[in-house]
């Protein structure tokens, strides 16, 4: 089947600009993860949901950041006025179980690309 | 502070010799540590993983070795084929997150 999808690819924005990052989780998957990964860095913990409730957001870098996953399925990243050092790459992961993750792997999408001009 | 550290950004292998990948860890309270390969343009794929109550565990030509008292594990590839180049993520499993070092760029050299 279908891995995890994001959507776009990659995004350029203007320093101040809002962006939406679209993650397809693999169906039927019920957790959800966001991560940031910046340029030589390992992926960063942003947030993670369970179905449709946001069960942990300690990994927003500011009140910039907010994500939604209103269904249970499809999840979106937004980031309001972005700045420079929002530019990385944004990673979604989908999980079959409920946020076990050492008896679950996460299944991660290719990412989407960020530069903030 | 990284709480999981990969202090070798890169390694070349010979074809067919073993890679050896190592990765440090400082919060004792770990339960559960991963690698993950990654491929350019695409997302970290999940290789092996292990419990905090195991010292090894062998998939393949994969192996992953779990020094607790030194808090050090480490990622043995044998033999290293080319295809194995790729970046090498080292991370740890706190509650619902995982948490990674910076990775490791493995180059197998024909």
């Amino acid at each position: 089947g279908a891995g995890v999808s994001q959507s776009p690819r990659y995004k350029v924005a203007k320093r101040g600009q809002d962006v939406a990052l679209r993650c397809d989780p693999i169906s039927g998957h019920v957790s959800l993860f966001w991560y940031q990964q910046a340029l030589g860095q390992g992926p960063e913990f942003l947030t993670y949901f369970q179905n449709e409730a946001q069960l942990d957001k300690s990994g927003l870098p500011s009140d910039r950041f907010f994500a939604e996953r209103p269904e249970g399925s499809v999840s979106t990243l937004k980031i309001q006025r972005t700045q420079q050092e929002d530019s990385a790459v944004y990673l979604c992961a989908s999980s079959l179980v409920l946020g076990q993750t050492y008896t679950d792997t996460q299944y991660f999408g290719p990412g989407t690309r960020l530069t903030v001009l | 502070d990284q709480q999981v550290k990969q202090n070798s950004p890169s390694l070349s292998v010979q074809e067919g010799r073993i890679s050896i990948l190592n990765c440090d860890y400082t919060n004792s309270m770990f339960d559960y540590f991963l690698w993950y390969k990654k491929y350019p343009a695409e997302g970290p794929t999940f290789l092996i993983s292990i419990s905090s109550i195991k010292d090894k565990n062998e998939d393949g030509r994969f192996t992953v070795f779990l020094n607790k008292s030194a808090k050090h594990l480490s990622l043995h590839i044998v033999p290293s084929q080319p295809g194995d180049s790729a970046v090498y993520f080292c991370a740890a499993s706190e509650d619902d997150k995982i948490i990674f070092g910076k990775g490791t760029r493995l180059h197998i050299l024909p």
